[in-house]
């Protein structure tokens, strides 16, 4: 139990153009889902966090308005890289609470999208 | 801050024992994390310290000790396998903050 599946798994696009990645939590409800961005041979940093039905928090540095999340549902969190650069090229995982989980205590991560901006 | 530190990499040989150490600076924090993450994939749980001390889990051991601000992680018996970055990090009850990771090379 206590799944995040996250979509696209890898995504390739063009510089300027926008990118929408998912998490949505298949059989749990996720009121709150944390945003990560990972560099190469670097740790996550936290971008954001998004919070159902409000707006979400946004970490020192990071443009809330290139990174444009939506957390409309208690299931459904995205995460949009607007007018992509090759320098957001990363990898993005998503990661929400969970209580009561045993096995991940508390925590449970996306499989992460790759994003190439060529 | 919170000032995560961890070695950047380490190597060890098949069989043998590592400990990966983690050091920090911060006022105050619920708990403290290790993840194992193997590249482009998302981490898996490893192990978590509330109160000092030790926590065993199989071939994974975590200490921790709040006020010499460290921790580390103690693999035993290590597998080929077990090559991967180690990411500690501190939860305090909300966001996890993560050190900037351990890659760990186990070699035959």
């Amino acid at each position: 139990g206590a799944v995040v599946s996250q979509h696209p798994s890898w995504v390739i696009c063009k510089s300027g153009t926008s990118v929408k990645i998912e998490c949505r939590s298949l059989d749990f409800q996720a009121t709150t889902m944390f945003w990560y961005r990972q560099f190469p041979k670097q740790s996550l940093m936290l971008m954001a966090t998004s919070n159902e039905g409000s707006k979400a928090t946004y970490e020192q540095g990071v443009e809330k308005d290139k990174f444009l999340i939506n957390h409309a549902s208690l299931t459904l969190s995205t995460l949009t890289v607007t007018s992509a650069h090759p320098e957001d090229s990363s990898f993005y995982i998503c990661s929400a609470y969970v209580r009561d989980r045993g096995e991940n205590y508390g925590y449970t991560f996306g499989s992460g999208t790759r994003l190439t901006v060529v | 801050g919170q000032n995560i530190d961890q070695p950047t990499e380490m190597t060890a040989t098949e069989g043998a024992i590592v400990q990966i150490n983690c050091t920090y600076q911060t006022s105050g924090f619920n708990g403290l994390f290790w993840y194992q993450q193997h590249a482009g994939e998302a981490p898996t749980f490893l192990s978590y310290n509330v109160l000092d001390g030790l926590e065993e889990k199989g071939r994974f051991s975590s200490f921790l000790s709040r006020s010499k601000g460290y921790s580390y992680l103690l693999l035993k018996e290590l597998q080929m396998k077990d090559s991967a970055s180690y990411l500690c990090a501190l939860f305090r009850g909300y966001a996890l903050n993560f050190g900037k990771g351990t890659s760990l090379l186990v070699t035959p």
